[in-house]
C-alpha cells in the first residue's frame, strides 16, 4: 500500500520555468516531510524538509507548500535550471522511536535549455 | 569525513548464492538503514538500526539479514539470492529520528 503518492512520474520544463511536484499522504500521524534529490548514479540527498506547523518553507529557488487539511504537499522549483535535472522524492515519517521514512515513487525532472 | 560508504559498487550473483553488502559511516550516527530502489517504486526500507546491537525490520525484510556490532558498520546479508532481489541498494545514516538521512552511493545488484 502506497502511503505517499507522488505525481507526476516525469516532468519536462523549460529553463527558467517553474517545476511543480505534488505528493499526497494518508497517514495523519506523519509530521515530517522531507524532499530528496537524486542525480543519476548517486544516492539521494536531502533538499528541503517541512513540518506541518508551517504552510510554506522556502530555501533559495526551492519551496515546499503544505496543506494539512488536504494531506498534500508540493515542491516548487522556481527559475528551473538544467542543473536541476534529477529525480525528486517526497517522503514522510511519523514520530516515535525511529525514522521509518515512507518515500514517494519519484519524479524525474528534465530541464531543457 | 568520508560520510557513508558502500561496497561493492556493482555485483552479479547467481540464484542461490549469498553475499554481504557492506556499509560504513564515520559521522558517529546512531541510526542506520538499508533501502532498495526499484523503478517506479521509490525507496523501500529493508532493515534499520537505532544503535549498536539493535536492529528491526522495515517494509521489505524477507530474504535479508542485518546485524550491527559497531556504530560504524551495518552490513546487509542476502542469504540465498533470487532474481527478485535485483535492485539498487542504498545505505543511509542519521543522527536521530526525523533528522537528515545521509545516503551512500549505492550498490547495484544483478541476480541471474
Amino acid at each position: 500500500q502506497q502511503q505517499v503518492k507522488q505525481s507526476p512520474q516525469s516532468l519536462i520544463v523549460q529553463k527558467g520555468g517553474i517545476s511543480i511536484i505534488n505528493c499526497a499522504y494518508e497517514n495523519t500521524a506523519f509530521d515530517y516531510f522531507p524532499w530528496y534529490q537524486q542525480f543519476p548514479g548517486k544516492g539521494p540527498a536531502l533538499l528541503i524538509a517541512i513540518r506541518p506547523d508551517v504552510s510554506e518553507k522556502k530555501e533559495g529557488r526551492f519551496t515546499i507548500s503544505f496543506n494539512k487539511s488536504a494531506k498534500q504537499f508540493s515542491l516548487h522549483i522556481m527559475d528551473s535550471q538544467p542543473g536541476d535535472s534529477a529525480t525528486y522524492f517526497c517522503a514522510a515519517s511519523s514520530p516515535g522511536g525511529y525514522q521509518k521514512v515512507t518515500f514517494g515513487t519519484g519524479t524525474k525532472l528534465q530541464v531543457i535549455p | 569525513n568520508a560520510g557513508v560508504t558502500q561496497t561493492p559498487k556493482f555485483q552479479v550473483l547467481k540464484t542461490g548464492q549469498s553475499m554481504t553488502l557492506q556499509c560504513a559511516q564515520d559521522m558517529n550516527h546512531e541510526y542506520m538503514s538499508w533501502y532498495r530502489q526499484d523503478p517506479g517504486m521509490g525507496l523501500r526500507l529493508i532493515h534499520y538500526s537505532v544503535g549498536a546491537g539493535i536492529t528491526d525490520q522495515g517494509e521489505v525484510p524477507n530474504g535479508y539479514n542485518v546485524s550491527r556490532s559497531t556504530t560504524e558498520d551495518f552490513p546487509l546479508r542476502l542469504l540465498s539470492a533470487a532474481p527478485s532481489q535485483t535492485s539498487v541498494y542504498f545505505c543511509a545514516s542519521s543522527y536521530g529520528d526525523q533528522e537528515t538521512q545521509y545516503f551512500g552511493p549505492g550498490t547495484r545488484l544483478l541476480v541471474l
